[in-house]
């Protein structure tokens, strides 16, 4: 079965540095989300993304994140100068269907600020 | 706000075990809800899913039924195996892009 691909599968950085972290979708999907698990809390909606664009995002996603396809083929996430509540599993996911229920999750990135 | 609040874990059980998670929602109208699975190393995946009160949702041997009146969706399976270790995770979902989690749950199985 076809899967999403994170990278790295950990990251560790120091405070106020940039961190991009990588996603490969699946093929033919066309919509594409960001959420992330801090130790012990929910996982959380960051962003969804779509012909190039952000069609949604949280309080959470400010101005210290950004989404970019690069590429026809990866998705990332960019914050800018990271904080120490950063720290979290960054998970990526991607559907074939506007509102799908059934998202296609990557395994995730352990993000750790120091 | 929408919100799920799932039973805290872990949990541990030995094989061929009742299972039981339960997960409450808070919502306004009738959202969709949904049991996703996380194996270790591996990405979250769709286990099984209600659309509507009084629907059961099943998969692999784990049932859900969508309680209106008690706003529960708890996943149940009757024996568990080894290979159920994981970490499980209550969804909700509107007509929009986004799936409000709860904090997931870890049921490890011994043999």
């Amino acid at each position: 079965e076809p899967e999403v691909t994170q990278t790295p599968s950990h990251q560790v950085t120091q405070m106020g540095q940039e961190v991009i972290l990588r996603c490969v979708p699946i093929s033919n999907h066309l919509y594409f989300y960001w959420y992330r698990q801090i130790l012990g809390q929910k996982v959380e909606f960051l962003v969804s993304f779509y012909n190039n664009e952000i069609s949604e995002k949280s309080e959470i996603f400010d101005d210290q994140f950004s989404v970019e396809r690069p590429d026809g083929s990866n998705f990332t996430l960019k914050i800018r100068s990271t904080k120490l509540e950063d720290s979290a599993m960054y998970f990526c996911a991607s559907s074939d269907r506007e509102a799908n229920e059934k998202l296609f999750f990557g395994s995730g990135t352990q993000l750790s600020v120091l | 706000g929408n919100s799920v609040t799932q039973m805290e874990g872990p949990v541990t059980l030995s094989e061929e075990a009742f299972l039981t998670i339960n997960c409450t929602y808070t919502a306004t109208g009738y959202p969709s809800l949904f049991w996703y699975v996380q194996y270790p190393g591996e990405g979250l995946q769709l286990l099984l899913k209600a659309t509507k009160a009084d629907d059961k949702g099943s998969n692999k041997g784990f049932e859900a039924t969508y309680r209106k009146e008690t706003t529960s969706f708890h996943l149940e399976k009757g024996s568990v195996q080894v290979s159920d270790s994981a970490v499980y995770f209550c969804a909700l979902k509107f007509n929009d892009y986004k799936l409000s989690f709860g904090a997931g749950t870890t049921v490890t199985v011994r043999a």
